[in-house]
């Protein structure tokens, strides 16, 4: 079974600039997440998309955003980049269903802005 | 809101020794809670997850872990350290509320063996 696949797995953009991730998830799992893992902040919760619709959003600005496709891939967007924002951003997908299913995350996106 | 607090930003220990990673979980209600692995340049891999069915909960590695809701602990622990273990290591714990499903992690332990 095919793992959680993000594409780029390195960038390299300049402040003021855009930029998206994307994001397929485990066949089967219909929930996508995306996490920013920042140097020195840990892990914050980014979005998270269900059946094509935002279901939850971190505590992140509006130039964050995404989103899904029926084939449940996702996409993370990114506009007027800033010097923070660079980080290692993890897409995880999860079973539908059961309370306690587990995020399985892909190995990440590491953005530099320059 | 449901949180973690992960007790040791790094611990190093002889490979051969005990590994003892600490985790309390801050709930209202039963928590379900997770711990992940990861390895420099990868993204997190499920070590192990509470599932209320049993209070020591057995992953993978040889990692264990055991809830003690009296001390709201969730203490991640592997008998024998091995170079491989060293990563850094997350706990996480759910938030409540049916269908909205977020996990919270913990700012992680890095984990250091030595030869």
């Amino acid at each position: 079974e095919a793992g959680v696949t993000q594409s780029p797995t390195h960038l390299i953009k300049t402040r003021g600039q855009q930029v998206t991730l994307r994001c397929s998830p485990i066949s089967g799992h219909t929930s996508v997440y995306w996490y920013q893992q920042a140097l020195g902040l840990g892990l914050q919760f980014l979005l998270w998309y269900d059946e094509g619709e935002e279901r939850n959003r971190g505590n992140f600005p509006p130039r964050f955003s995404g989103r899904q496709f029926p084939n449940y891939s996702s996409e993370l967007n990114v506009n007027a980049l800033e010097l923070e924002d660079s980080a290692l951003y993890l897409c995880a997908s999860r079973e539908m269903g059961f309370g306690n299913s587990p995020l399985h995350f892909g190995n990440g996106t590491r953005l530099t802005v320059t | 809101a449901q949180s973690v607090t992960q007790l040791g930003s790094h611990v190093s220990v002889s490979e051969g020794a005990l590994v003892l990673l600490r985790c309390n979980y801050s709930s209202s209600v039963p928590p379900y809670l997770f711990w992940y692995v990861q390895y420099p340049n990868q993204g997190l891999q499920l070590l192990l997850k509470y599932t209320s069915a049993a209070t020591l909960v057995k992953g993978i590695n040889g990692f264990e872990a055991e809830f003690k809701k009296s001390e709201t602990s969730f203490h991640l622990t592997k008998p024998s350290a091995h170079m491989s273990d060293a990563a850094e290591y997350f706990c996480a714990v759910r938030n409540s509320g049916g269908s909205n499903y977020k996990l919270t992690f913990g700012k992680g332990t890095l984990l250091t063996v030595n030869p």
